[in-house]
């Protein structure tokens, strides 16, 4: 069974970096084809894909936020922890975590979708 | 970068009714393209994989279709539980979302 949980502040001020952390079971980002990433979604909004990680260190971006982000695993911990730099009040919303095979590695691939979900965490944004 | 592009953005139907939601991608991604449901609160759900492949569990009156750069996922006959938002994502390389569609009672 593959469970996730994301982790992290609730609340940031703007101009704040914030950190979130991904703890999952049931999956290890040591092996073969196994991806993990975060996406975001604004209240009311669309789910916004932020940026993933692969079992072999391969990290993806949003080329839209990828100045402000950085993603990092830690194999040992079954964890992978998302920053992002410059927290305005437009980012807040409900961050979510998920498990998403490699799509041209992974048996199945899964069309490199993501289909294991956390919960989601709301982090607000606001002095 | 690649854009996806969804169809309607909002649509009402009744229970029975077929419906057709449209994902198109800015360059060809093959059959990368995947379908998620969302209710209010929960965490989106994969129902469609690589295109046309069923996620287990979901049922068969949800369908896909398409490659390249179109893409359509056909709710054959609407239950009540099926009034959700439904998105696309494209797969291939990177991952980009469409903008939802939400399927409203009539």
């Amino acid at each position: 069974q593959i469970t996730l949980k994301e982790s992290g502040p609730t609340l940031v001020k703007p101009t704040q970096t914030l950190m979130l952390t991904c703890t999952f079971s049931g999956l290890s980002l040591s092996s073969s084809g196994v991806g993990v990433g975060w996406v975001r979604q604004p209240p009311g909004k669309a789910l916004e894909w932020l940026a993933l990680v692969y079992w072999n260190d391969d990290k993806r971006y949003s080329p839209s936020l990828k100045s402000r982000l950085t993603i990092t695993k830690d194999t040992s911990k079954n964890q992978v922890v998302l920053t992002m730099a410059h927290m305005d009040p437009v980012d807040t919303g409900t961050y979510y975590c998920a498990h998403t095979p490699h799509p041209f590695i992974a048996v199945p691939n899964k069309g490199g979708g993501f289909d294991y979900w956390g919960q989601g965490i709301l982090v607000t944004v606001s002095s | 970068d690649i854009q996806m592009t969804q169809s309607p953005s909002s649509l009402s139907a009744s229970v029975g009714d077929s419906v057709t939601i449209t994902c198109r991608a800015s360059q060809s991604i093959g059959s990368y393209l995947n379908w998620y449901q969302q209710k209010p609160g929960t965490a989106p759900k994969l129902l469609i994989y690589s295109a046309s492949s069923l996620q287990t569990g979901v049922p068969s009156r949800f369908s896909g279709s398409g490659s390249g750069t179109e893409f359509t996922l056909t709710i054959s006959s609407l239950q009540p539980e099926d009034f959700a938002s439904y998105y696309c994502q494209q797969g291939y390389i990177t991952r980009t979302f469409g903008q939802g569609t939400r399927v409203e009672v009539k």
